[in-house]
């Protein structure tokens, strides 16, 4: 029983350097989504997907790319690294629906820009 | 667009009750949410409330929601220092996006 696996859980970079986080959930939820978590400034949303081929930007998407080829799959791409991308980044998934919808958050990352 | 808002701290003593408050500005929010997120580690849902509920009740929790002034709090009983984590705010509404507060850190001492 996965639920939403994210990895790595811990990544120091350099600045400039690019990276993927990647992030995978196997309930078969249309919707998925990036946040970044920094304190005193609690979950800030990134980029987020309602399916396949669909994403679409939140509240701080600079800096950041993402893509959903699959349902299963949504990777968050740094292209060139900053040390303001310093954060802990949180992937969650959820279904669609019009009912009670509980969002399932992955365990995080722990990203260092140095 | 839709707003939740949340203090970022509160302090409470073992034994005590907490009550973590929280509004919001979406009128056709249908579900609201507590999550609890533990040091290291995810967001987990704690419990919700159904938006023609007024309160809701599990245990040491208990959930009231003032549809009017669209404000929504968590009571915890007794409270523990395993209950020390951030407790986060949600609701759901006409969008299928959850909209997040920016989270309360419930900071328990002896």
């Amino acid at each position: 029983n996965a639920g939403v696996t994210q990895t790595p859980k811990f990544q120091v970079l350099k600045t400039g350097q690019s990276m993927t986080l990647q992030c995978a959930q196997d309930m078969n939820h249309e919707y998925m989504s990036w946040y970044r978590q920094d304190p005193g400034m609690g979950l800030r949303l990134i980029h987020y997907s309602v399916g396949a081929g669909i994403t679409d930007q939140g509240e701080v998407p600079n800096g950041y790319n993402v893509s959903r080829s699959t349902t299963e799959d949504f990777p968050l791409r740094l292209l060139s690294a900053a040390p303001s991308q310093t954060s802990v980044y949180f992937c969650a998934s959820s279904s669609t629906g019009t009912g009670n919808t509980e969002a399932f958050f992955g365990q995080g990352t722990r990203l260092t820009v140095v | 667009g839709e707003d939740v808002e949340q203090s970022l701290f509160l302090s409470v003593r073992e034994g005590d009750s907490s009550v973590i408050n929280c509004t919001y500005t979406d009128s056709s929010s249908t579900y609201l949410y507590w999550y609890k997120q533990e040091p290291g580690a995810g967001l987990q849902l704690l419990t919700y409330i159904f938006s023609n509920m007024d309160m809701k009740q599990d245990q040491r929790l208990t959930v009231l929601l003032n549809k009017k002034d669209k404000h929504l709090s968590l009571r915890i009983a007794d409270t523990q220092t395993g209950d020390s984590a951030i407790y986060f705010c949600a609701e759901k509404g006409g969008s299928y996006i959850p909209t997040f507060g920016r989270g309360t850190s419930l900071i328990v001492h002896p």
